[in-house]
């Protein structure tokens, strides 16, 4: 079965500082790793995925398949950053089914 | 980019009464589209993998007969809660895959909020 686990529910960081945000999966196969945001009062939207190796707002994410990990990280976060996080497994037998994780709200204070 | 639009986006009931969502892919067919319900401060749990012209999958512990499910064209996929009771009530959320840059992506409706009295 697979999994994915974002052990922190809440992230509170001052403006400009750095912010990483965990995700670790389990999954028996070559998984596509995905972040997705959800501004206040917004729909779910792709943030990035781990195949196109991609910086969208700052933000990068590494695929580690030693440690079946996708962390998020931003150098310096921003007030704007303020949102859920979701990381997300799709892959193998599941098709395109995408499995998430528990989310974790970001809170960027100034 | 591809959009989904999701209608309506807050349905009060009476319990014992049915209610139909709709999922709409706007700019892009979606041979596959997918259901989810979110209760609140929680994540979103997948109910169904919806197929153009065939039945819907559905996950573990979801009963069909309560959630059904239609797909009956490529831009339009429709969820009927069925007998609706206080319990159904929570955040419905679908998205529609689109297939770019060789990945299959979701893109997400912007949800509706079913409250059943």
């Amino acid at each position: 079965a697979q999994r994915v686990t974002q052990p922190e529910k809440l992230l509170s960081v001052f403006k400009g500082a750095p912010v990483e945000l965990k995700c670790n999966y389990s999954y028996s196969g070559s998984p596509e790793l995905f972040w997705y945001v959800q501004y206040s009062r917004q729909r779910l939207q792709l943030l990035l995925r781990h195949i196109s190796r991609e910086s969208i707002k700052g933000f990068t994410a590494d695929l580690n398949k030693g440690e079946t990990s996708f962390h998020l990280k931003k150098p310096f976060a921003q007030e704007e950053d303020s949102a859920m996080y979701y990381c997300a497994l799709s892959g193998g037998t599941a098709g395109n089914k995408l499995t998430f994780g528990g989310g974790t709200r970001v809170l960027v204070k100034p | 980019g591809a959009v989904v639009s999701q209608h309506p986006s807050r349905v009060i009931c009476k319990s014992g009464t049915s209610v139909k969502i709709e999922c709409r892919s706007l700019d892009f067919q979606a041979t596959t589209m997918f259901w989810y319900r979110q209760f609140p401060k929680q994540s979103l749990m997948l109910m169904a993998t919806s197929n153009e012209g065939s039945k819907a999958t559905y996950e573990q512990g979801v009963e069909k007969d309560k959630f059904l499910i239609n797909h009956a064209s490529l831009t339009l996929s429709t969820l009927t809660v069925t007998s609706a009771h206080p319990e159904d009530s929570s955040f419905y959320i679908c998205s529609a895959s689109h297939r770019a840059q060789g990945l299959n992506i979701q893109y997400f409706g912007a949800g509706t909020r079913l409250s059943v009295l």
